[in-house]
């Protein structure tokens, strides 16, 4: 069956380094969305991987190992803006449908 | 500016009313998806569309219809039939030239019950 999972909740402090993991199952893989949602607001796209290896945009990196069916973003020098879920998604083929994770609420504590 | 309008932002359905949720986008995208979501859960796809007139349901289509007349709009009525439709509306386009093109959001309807 598909399953994305991604931890509920995380608490970081201003400043520091977080890594959110994200493990999928799914029947196929043909990519992975991270996205950012603030509480009440609408998704929106942070990364994409399809390749094995790290994609760096600025203080934002997501990393895939398609081997280990396993994924993390790693948000650095965090800032109180960044506290709000983020939602792994896989694409398992070629029709461009999405299976979502719940997400992981990150906390920001000065 | 380019982007993904939904209205309304709140929506109050009655017991048997049929309500309809509009989108409307202007960034030319073929494909345009509809969304559930709950506390707590991914989101849950409920129809989508890759081209004008026509449509597929998605994982939880029952109690919902839709429709694709116009490339920009691609309206969610929840019926009668759905009976917990409590839940924040996504509707999210794509363009589909290319694999790495992601979904783009509005900013949602959420709908309760009186």
């Amino acid at each position: 069956g598909q399953n994305i999972d991604q931890p509920t909740e995380m608490t970081a402090t201003e400043g520091a380094i977080v890594q959110i993991n994200c493990t999928y199952q799914t029947s196929g893989f043909n990519g992975l969305f991270w996205y950012q949602q603030h509480a009440g607001e609408a998704p929106t796209f942070l990364s994409y991987n399809v390749l094995d290896g790290l994609e760096e945009k600025g203080r934002f990196s997501s990393f895939l190992s398609r081997s280990k069916g396993y994924s993390y973003l790693l948000l650095k020098e965090l800032q109180m803006k960044d506290s709000a879920s983020y939602l792994c998604a896989v694409r398992e083929d070629s029709n461009y449908q999405l299976i979502w994770g719940a997400g992981t609420k990150l906390i920001i504590k000065p | 500016d380019g982007g993904i309008t939904q209205s309304p932002k709140y929506l109050f359905r009655k017991e048997g009313q049929n309500v309809t949720l509009s989108c409307e986008q202007n960034l030319n995208h073929d494909a345009m998806y509809w969304y559930r979501q709950d506390p707590g859960q991914g989101l849950r796809l409920i129809y989508y569309s890759q081209i004008v007139n026509d449509f597929q349901k998605g994982d939880i289509a029952e109690g919902y219809s839709v429709s694709r007349e116009k490339k920009e709009s691609f309206p969610l009525t929840v019926t009668s039939a759905q009976k917990n439709p409590t839940a924040f509306y996504l509707c999210a386009s794509r363009a589909t030239g290319f694999s790495n093109q992601p979904q783009h959001f509005g900013d949602g309807t959420r709908l309760s019950i009186l």
